[in-house]
């Protein structure tokens, strides 16, 4: 079975400090890690692929096997980075999306 | 290339009324995904569906809750009877296929009163 584990609910930085979403996971096979943003009751956007290995408005996420986690960072947080922040697990060989809870970020000026 | 359209953005039922949810996946995207999202929780997957088949009703309730992918038009989540738990955030997602990256739609944002 596939789980994704999202331990914090809120997190509240002050801007200009650095923010670390944790995101854990458990599948047994190969999987594929997503972080996704949602802005205040809008769509969710996909904001990381492991995959893609990309660095998207400042955040990176690094996936640890070893760990088997997939934590989002940015080092400097911005007021608009102020959102729900959802983790997401899919196998290669698979189609659904497993998401965590998500965490809701506030960052405060 | 608009995306992912939901429709309608809000939609207002009192109990025991029919809610349908539409969807239209984007261009080219023939596998569309619904989600539900509750209040302070995350999504939850509810059904998968292809072009005029559905691969994977795991997630949705038994009873009062179908989806269907017609051959021509947008895909449709119905919900009969509907009571006050039904209220949440529906969200459809398409993609081309396996391997290939989810859109997500604005969602429906169904209340039964």
């Amino acid at each position: 079975a596939q789980r994704v584990t999202q331990p914090e609910k809120l997190l509240s930085v002050f801007k200009g400090a650095p923010v670390e979403l944790k995101c854990n996971y458990s599948y047994s096979g190969s999987p594929e890690l997503f972080w996704y943003v949602q802005y205040s009751r809008q769509r969710l956007q996909l904001l990381l692929r492991h995959i893609s290995r990309e660095s998207i408005k400042g955040f990176t996420a690094d996936l640890n096997k070893g760990e088997t986690s997939f934590h989002l960072k940015k080092p400097f947080a911005q007021e608009e980075d102020s959102a729900m922040y959802y983790c997401a697990l899919s196998g290669y060989n698979d189609y659904k999306l497993s998401f965590g809870a998500g965490t809701t970020v506030t960052v405060r000026a | 290339n608009a995306g992912v359209m939901q429709n309608p953005r809000h939609l207002v039922r009192r109990r025991g009324q029919e809610a349908r949810l539409r969807c239209s996946p984007m261009k080219g995207h023939s596998h569309v995904y619904w989600y539900r999202q509750l209040p302070e929780e995350g999504l939850k997957f509810m059904v998968y569906l292809q072009k005029e088949n559905i691969i994977d009703e795991s997630g949705m309730p038994k009873e009062r809750f179908s989806a269907e992918f017609p051959k021509e038009g947008p895909s449709i989540l119905r919900i009969q009877q509907v009571v006050r738990g039904d209220s949440a955030a529906y969200f459809c997602a398409s993609r081309a296929g396996r391997g290939y990256g989810y859109t997500f739609g604005s969602g429906t944002r169904l209340t039964v009163v």
